[in-house]
């Protein structure tokens, strides 16, 4: 199984919305409702924002959100904030009980 | 409140066995609604998903990793193992354990570096 493809950085100003992009194949994101998304702070675990493609875990701000569109996912933050600086990954349920991660995104609040 | 917590070695030389545990406190490891995970991210670099297993010893591993992992799980104990034979300096990340939920890790541990150097 290989790596799920994301953009290695991001950027926007206080406000405005982001979109990140996950891109695999038929065989992952493309073929099961499965994709979460994680925010990595530095030195900090990992915390899923989103699962099952768009649903928000309690305590998640609603400014996070999900979708997906054939082999590609797909998560917008918006009214940026200072604090949504940090990696983002994605993953998403590859069958036969693998999973399987993406690259990561650096998002930069300009 | 549910918590993980990575233990074991720091340090470990080429060609060893990495040996960690993961200790879950505030819940039984034993829930059938859960499986229990490894994730390890090595420095600077993305996450990557080593197996899974469930309470019961059912386990599921990462198809480039399943030659050298073993994961194990002692109920009794509350808790979950991973060994990862044969290390090079490849195998050098911070090594995570989570509980894993449908599919989604949550929570998290905060993660142990392990580091294979001679």
């Amino acid at each position: 199984q290989s790596a799920l493809t994301q953009p290695p950085s991001a950027s926007g100003s206080p406000g405005q919305s982001v979109t990140i992009s996950c891109t695999g194949t038929s065989r992952d994101v493309g073929g099961y409702n499965y994709v979460s998304w994680y925010q990595q702070h530095p030195g900090k675990a990992p915390q899923v924002m989103i699962y099952e493609v768009s649903k928000r875990p309690s305590g998640v701000p609603d400014r996070f959100s999900g979708s997906k569109s054939g082999n590609t996912a797909s998560l917008t933050v918006s009214g940026l904030q200072a604090e949504d600086e940090a990696d983002y990954y994605c993953s998403s349920y590859a069958g036969s009980n693998n999973l399987v991660f993406g690259g990561g995104t650096k998002l930069t609040v300009l | 409140q549910l918590q993980l917590q990575e233990s074991g070695p720091g340090l470990v030389e080429p060609s060893e066995t990495l040996s960690l545990t993961c200790t879950v406190s505030g819940g039984s490891i034993s829930n059938s609604s859960y499986y229990w995970a490894w994730i390890r991210q090595p420095p600077g670099k993305g996450l990557e998903w080593i197996g899974s297993i469930y309470h019961i010893g059912r386990t599921y591993y990462n198809p480039s990793l399943k030659s050298r992992v073993t994961i194990s799980v002692d109920t009794s104990k509350n808790h979950f193992s991973l060994k990862l034979s044969s290390v090079t300096a490849a195998d050098t990340a911070v090594y995570y354990c989570a509980r894993l939920r449908g599919s989604r890790f949550d929570p998290w541990g905060q993660g142990t570096l392990v580091t294979v150097s001679s």
